[in-house]
């Protein structure tokens, strides 16, 4: 079973600045079926990132996300302060899991 | 905008079974199928299981395996989790989620709270 590891647990950044978020695999994740997700207090999860590096609907271009494998990253190039929440990466397909998840939190 | 309705806040006893509806708003259908995922306090996001028509297939995690079985009415495009003899640590939100071929949960409903309590 693969499992999905995400870091840091906590990023502590302020408006304006840039965000790198990780998701690491134990195993490669075939056809990259990986999507990130953001998610806000009290509310259900927003699709940002899917295929790995696809942008979902209505998502502004300051989300990226890159990688292939086994080692992910979802960009945030220049943070707004309706960035701050916590964010997970997921594997779809067969066998899916969520990583853990990372709060960004306003420095 | 199509929204994903579900059925509202549940209070169970330990060992009985919960049933949670989603559906599309108005006239929209779900295309291809429903994924259900459930975040227990404070936690993360666990995938449960899913169901896609289409390919008349179902899945489910091997954690609820057994105790879930998800369906969908066709006629009325409504999905369905049942999940049976529960426990406190079922004690969660449960989502659901349109899903497309790959399984890539899309657009999510306003989640049902499952509190199980003696």
């Amino acid at each position: 079973e693969i499992v999905l590891t995400q870091s840091p647990g906590t990023l502590s950044l302020s408006p304006g600045e840039r965000a790198t978020l990780s998701c690491r695999a134990s195993q490669s994740i075939t056809r990259g079926n990986l999507a990130w997700y953001q998610q806000k207090p009290d509310q259900a999860p927003r699709l940002l990132i899917f295929n790995a590096s696809s942008r979902a609907t209505g998502i502004p271009d300051r989300f990226s996300g890159s990688g292939s494998g086994t080692d992910f990253t979802l960009t945030i190039s220049r943070l707004e302060p309706e960035d701050f929440a916590v964010y997970y990466c997921h594997q779809y397909g067969s066998s899916p899991i969520f990583g853990q998840g990372t709060k960004l939190e306003i420095k | 905008q199509v929204q994903l309705v579900q059925s509202g806040a549940e209070v169970k006893k330990p060992g009985s079974s919960v049933k949670v509806s989603c559906k599309a708003s108005g006239d929209a259908f779900i295309t291809y199928g429903v994924i259900w995922v459930r975040q227990t306090p404070g936690q993360g996001l666990e995938w449960m299981g899913g169901i896609m028509p289409i390919f008349r297939t179902t899945n489910y995690a091997q954690k609820v395996q057994g105790r879930v079985t998800i369906t969908m009415a066709e006629s009325t495009g409504t999905a369905y989790m049942d999940l049976t003899s529960l426990t406190s640590e079922d004690t969660a939100v449960y989502y659901c989620a349109t899903a497309n071929l790959n399984g890539l949960p899309i657009l999510w409903g306003q989640g049902t709270l499952v509190t199980v309590s003696s």
